[in-house]
């Protein structure tokens, strides 16, 4: 069976610019999280959908970032513009219900 | 707000020791998750625990939930060098009209062969 499968896994890009981060979670789970990991802060929780509807935003650190769920089958998150401050790793995971999330790989961004 | 307090945030450890790792919070918790997280990869589900006083094993690895609903542990047994990895605790909260998972800072742990 796949897990969850994020793209890119590694992203360096410049201040600035534009960074979209993809996922595609476990087939028939209808909830779909966006975490972002840092070492000073450790793992937070950015957005939850819920049947490609979103739950929960207030994670989400301010306007520059936003997230999608067209289908069911597919996740962005997008930075726009991005900051250094960026810098961290992003996990998509997804469940059938809150408690047992399996997680991808994640995407290390690095924004110079 | 719902904070979980992982200690201790690293152990090294030899090759077959035991070690056990705690997680508490001020609030009341109903469900508690451990995660292990390998480097390079995301956090992987080793037990969930879902009442209080529950203890459940997985192997080598034992958890339970506290009686006040308020704190969890992990003990692994007869370590080994796969176990190496940070080791998350993760509690379900109801905060913001939503049920989301509220993570530890993590404990890293090296076994020494």
């Amino acid at each position: 069976d796949a897990g969850v499968i994020q793209s890119p896994r590694h992203e360096v890009t410049e201040m600035g610019q534009e960074v979209t981060l993809r996922c595609k979670p476990i087939s028939g789970h209808n909830s779909l999280f966006w975490y972002r990991q840092t070492m000073m802060r450790g793992l937070e929780l950015l957005i939850y959908f819920n049947n490609n509807v979103p739950i929960d935003d207030s994670g989400m650190p301010e306007d520059r970032f936003s997230a999608k769920m067209p289908n069911a089958s597919f996740s962005t998150l997008k930075i726009q513009p991005s900051e250094p401050r960026d810098s961290a790793v992003y996990f998509c995971a997804s469940s059938s219900r809150v408690v047992e999330q399996f997680f991808g790989p994640g995407t290390r961004l690095t924004v110079l | 707000g719902q904070q979980l307090n992982q200690s201790p945030q690293s152990m090294f450890i030899q090759e077959g020791e035991d070690v056990s790792m705690n997680c508490t919070s001020s609030s009341i918790f109903n469900t508690w998750l451990w995660y292990k997280q390998d480097p390079g990869e995301g956090p992987v589900l080793l037990i969930a625990l879902y009442k209080a006083g529950e203890l459940t094993s997985n192997g080598r690895l034992t958890a339970q939930f506290g009686i006040t609903r308020k704190d969890s542990f992990l003990n692994i047994s007869a370590s080994i060098p796969s176990d190496v990895g940070i080791y998350f605790c993760a509690g379900l909260a109801y905060r913001g009209g939503s049920e989301k998972l509220v993570f530890g800072k993590g404990m890293k742990l090296t076994v020494n062969p």
